[in-house]
């Protein structure tokens, strides 16, 4: 099972992109990674998944690189409610196990 | 409206004193976890299940019993809680279908063992 690392904390002003990167050295060849965001005392909120290349959703993009062995979250024109903390996860995805190693995130603190 | 729900929110209790958490799931999702989360230290997977009557540990289990009897259902027991087990507790479920693996969590219960 791959642990991930991330940076603890980032600092960011409102309207201002923001790339958060997490490194998995040893993910599977069939493992998923997702990004979760969550804000105190509520439980995380899925945010996007993805397998290789970049993915793009309505909130942001997550690009993986061909090696896998990291990826990036981008958060463009952040605001002030993006405040939370992100959590960068690498799952099994062919159905042998659901352990899930979170980490400890990345507080990522908006400035107005 | 698609939800996890646990009971209780809040809970205060003595060392010893047995207590099961309870969580559950309207989604007819088929995997289901327990996590804790501590100041510090994110969250940590206690116990999944992904079945009826399927259970593993995660990567904390020490202190703590599950089981999965109904799909919708998957209570968190402390059969001797001790003041280390103090932290907020959160229940997850997901599906397998869609290739999304998306997470869905409760709202937490905060777990305060004097």
């Amino acid at each position: 099972l791959a642990k991930t690392t991330q940076p603890i904390s980032m600092d960011s002003y409102e309207g201002q992109e923001v790339n958060i990167t997490c490194s998995h050295n040893n993910i599977a060849t069939n493992d998923y990674i997702t990004w979760y965001q969550q804000f105190p005392s509520q439980g995380p909120r899925f945010i996007i998944q993805g397998y290789k290349t970049k993915v793009t959703n309505e909130v942001a993009s997550l690009f993986i690189p061909a090696d896998r062995k990291s990826s990036t979250l981008s958060l463009p024109r952040v605001s002030l409610s993006d405040t939370a903390v992100y959590y960068c996860l690498v799952g099994d995805s062919v159905g042998n196990t659901d352990k899930l190693i979170f980490g400890t995130g990345t507080r990522l603190q908006v400035f107005p | 409206e698609a939800q996890v729900t646990q009971n209780p929110r809040y809970l205060i209790t003595v060392t010893g004193k047995k207590l099961t958490v309870t969580c559950s799931q309207n989604m007819n999702h088929e995997y289901m976890s327990w996590y804790r989360q501590d100041p510090g230290l994110g969250l940590r997977q206690i116990y999944y299940s992904m079945n009826v009557e399927v259970t593993d540990k995660g990567d904390v289990p020490e202190g703590y019993k599950v089981s999965r009897k109904e799909k919708r259902n998957f209570p968190l027991i402390l059969e001797s809680p001790s003041p280390n087990q103090t932290s907020l507790y959160f229940c997850a479920s997901r599906t397998v279908a869609g290739g999304i693996n998306e997470q869905y969590f409760g709202p937490g219960t905060r777990l305060t063992v004097t």
